[in-house]
């Protein structure tokens, strides 16, 4: 089944210790991405890839970071999460020819005290 | 810049009625459209796109949307909606076809009233 996974999908943390929301697609998609969701605010690019070891900055990058080592993976980490970072979380991917249509994880709802 | 205005945070609605959601955006040439739906605890699903042609565009589900130049439109309908189309609806813009630039609105949230 085609699908994009994350993990964790709750998770509850304390101001500054890392973490790492995983992401993993199986559609051998070149392009990936992640947005937070907050109420009001829809959904807020965070970073994306176009490719293996291809990354860049989206709207809001501040606090965290991400990498492109495999086609199938893109994680995203916080190194030290602050409590504005408390959000809905999700990981998306698509071929980039197919122009736009994102196929998307589940979200990873995080609260950090 | 771009952007893409959903005015209504919350529309409540009878099951068998009929279902208008509002979309605008700002850009200065016709960009690609897109309206995603979000059932509870989901992530995204794609309902239906707009890049050229036909103004009238046919989605899943039953819903179609229609692309309005002149009033810088997108609009999402559908002639009688179902408890299970109670979810969150997402309009969302880009100037061309490349995944990496959609923005999206804040969602409008549909209820279904029984």
């Amino acid at each position: 089944e085609a699908q994009v996974t994350q993990n964790p999908r709750y998770l509850i943390t304390v101001t500054g210790k890392k973490l790492t929301v995983t992401c993993s697609q199986n559609m051998n998609h070149e392009y990936m991405s992640w947005y937070r969701q907050d109420p009001g605010l829809g959904l807020r690019q965070i970073y994306y890839s176009m490719n293996v070891e291809v990354t860049d900055k989206g709207d809001v990058p501040e606090g965290y970071k991400v990498s492109r080592k495999e086609k199938r993976n893109f994680p995203l980490i916080l190194e030290s999460p602050s409590p504005n970072q408390t959000s809905l979380y999700f990981c998306a991917s698509s071929f980039e020819r197919d122009s736009g249509e994102l196929f998307f994880g589940e979200g990873s709802r995080l609260t950090v005290l | 810049a771009q952007s893409v205005t959903q005015p209504d945070i919350h529309i409540t609605v009878s099951e068998g009625a009929s279902l208008e959601l509002r979309c605008n955006y700002s850009y200065g040439a016709t960009p690609y459209l897109f309206w995603y739906v979000q059932s509870p605890g989901q992530g995204l699903q794609l309902l239906l796109k707009y890049f050229s042609g036909d103004t009238l565009v046919q989605g899943i589900k039953g819903f179609e949307a229609e692309f309005k130049r002149s009033q810088s439109s997108f609009n999402l309908r559908k002639p009688s909606v179902h408890w299970s189309d109670a979810a969150e609806y997402f309009c969302a813009v880009a100037p061309y076809s490349s995944a990496s630039k959609i923005i999206f609105g804040s969602g409008t949230r549909l209820s279904i009233r029984p």
